[in-house]
């Protein structure tokens, strides 16, 4: 069954350093997203991603964040300047249309030190 | 805004005995129900849906009903096992925009044998 992999599954990282994000949606999807889950906290979402542009934002996602898919098959997402608070699980999702669910990846947990 | 919220976690069952996760949700609309299931160290798979007023999801043994006059989408299995052990999410989704999914808080499940 395809997948959508997540790179690296642990990342630690001081705090101000700018981190990357790495995911490989299923090859056929058209729809990109990227949430997280702060450690006992709700799964949040943070940005879509259709067509090479931001579909829509939560008020998390501000200026040091940001997305995109370089090459047509990986998805980044980027944090500038990382704080404390960024510290939580980020995991990405694709999807074919927006009829389907989701398909997510195991996550990348981002611990900011 | 549109919310989820589920029962408070975590949950403790022995094998065999019958499970109820409540999930509630506000929503200004018709959003498609959702729930969603991590395994340790896993991402989120789809568990079942349901996408209008009294349909019944089901998969697994799970089964929820899509209840508007209520506003909720309770999880149910009559029969849980060890394997079933893992954090439960119950979610919303408009179609109509751009596919972003609203999560409630998880619930953690473990079954004792």
């Amino acid at each position: 069954e395809p997948e959508v992999t997540q790179t690296p599954s642990h990342q630690v990282t001081q705090m101000g350093q700018e981190v990357i994000l790495r995911c490989v949606p299923i090859s056929n999807h058209l729809y990109f997203y990227w949430y997280r889950q702060i450690l006992g906290q709700k799964v949040e979402f943070l940005v879509s991603f259709y067509n090479n542009e931001i579909s829509e934002k939560s008020e998390i996602f501000d200026d040091q964040f940001s997305v995109e898919r370089p090459d047509g098959s990986n998805f980044t997402l980027k944090i500038r300047s990382t704080k404390l608070e960024d510290s939580a699980m980020y995991f990405c999702a694709s999807r074919v249309d927006l009829g389907d669910g989701y398909t997510f990846g195991s996550g990348t947990r981002l611990t900011v030190v | 805004g549109d919310s989820v919220t589920q029962m408070e976690g975590p949950v403790t069952l022995s094998e065999e005995a019958f499970l109820t996760i409540n999930c509630t949700y506000t929503a200004t609309g018709y959003p498609s129900l959702f729930w969603y299931v991590q395994y340790p160290g896993e991402g989120l798979q789809l568990l079942l849906k349901a996408t209008k007023a009294d349909d019944k999801g089901s998969n697994k043994g799970f089964e929820a009903t899509y209840r508007k006059e209520t506003t909720s989408f309770h999880l149910e299995k009559g029969s849980v096992q060890v394997s079933d052990s893992a954090v439960y999410f119950c979610a919303l989704l408009f179609y109509n925009q751009g596919g972003k999914l609203i999560f409630g808080q998880g619930t953690e499940l473990s079954v004792k044998p």
